[in-house]
């Protein structure tokens, strides 16, 4: 199974700042790299899907980057509502698997 | 719009089983796989499996085989999960997720329902 893992584990920011979340895996996944958004209490949401398409309705100040084992969600001039926690998530390798979370709480 | 509403919370005894339901409305129900994501308390996300509404086939995880069942209801356009042989470490929240490409298995969740916590315990 194809572990993804996440860093860090927690990015404590302020609104307006730039946040820079990692995801590496442990085998190649090519693009098919997601990421999700989960506020408390809510089910996930999907943000970015193949690496660094937006899904519909995502804000621009969401963007992805990365192929291959490193993967790189960012989120420009953070708003409070961006305060959740962030999944990445694969599926290349069968069976698909999600990364552990990075919680990104309010400075 | 697309909705996906699941049934509500459950408590079960270890040994027992549960059924979790997740109706679908706003789009062509046999068009889009349908896939279950369990998370537990605090926890990562966990894929458990899909199934295609259309032909009722199903593909699960290896962690889960023999103990899930996936099944649908096309006339009600509903989609059922039943895990068996509970255990204690089940507790977790149980998501339906649709397949975000149309006729396509592939593990892209787009949306999710909002969740089915079942808590396991003696």
């Amino acid at each position: 199974e194809t572990v993804l893992t996440q860093s860090p584990a927690t990015l404590s920011l302020s609104p307006g700042e730039r946040a820079t979340l990692s995801c590496r895996a442990s085998q190649s996944v090519s693009s098919y790299l997601a990421w999700y958004q989960q506020k408390p209490g809510q089910a996930p949401r999907l943000l970015i899907y193949d690496a660094s398409n937006r899904a519909t309705g995502i804000p621009a100040r969401f963007s992805g980057s990365g192929s291959g084992t490193d993967f790189t969600l960012t989120i420009n001039s953070l708003e409070p509502e961006d305060f959740a926690v962030y999944f990445c998530q694969q599926r290349s390798n069968w069976p698909c698997s999600f990364g552990q979370g990075t919680k990104l709480e309010i400075k | 719009q697309v909705q996906l509403v699941q049934s509500g919370a459950e408590v079960k005894k270890p040994g027992a089983s549960v059924k979790v339901s997740c109706k679908t409305s706003g789009y062509t129900f046999t068009n889009y796989y349908m896939h279950w994501v369990r998370q537990a308390p605090g926890q990562g996300l966990e894929w458990m499996g899909v199934i295609n509404p259309s032909d009722g086939t199903t593909s699960y995880a290896h962690k889960f085989q023999g103990r899930v069942t996936m099944t649908r209801d096309t006339s009600t356009s509903t989609v059922y999960m039943e895990l068996r042989s509970l255990r204690v470490e089940d507790t977790a929240v149980y998501y339906c997720a649709r397949g975000w490409e149309s006729s396509s298995p592939t593990p892209l969740f787009d949306p999710w329902g909002q969740g089915t916590l079942v808590t396991v315990s003696s």
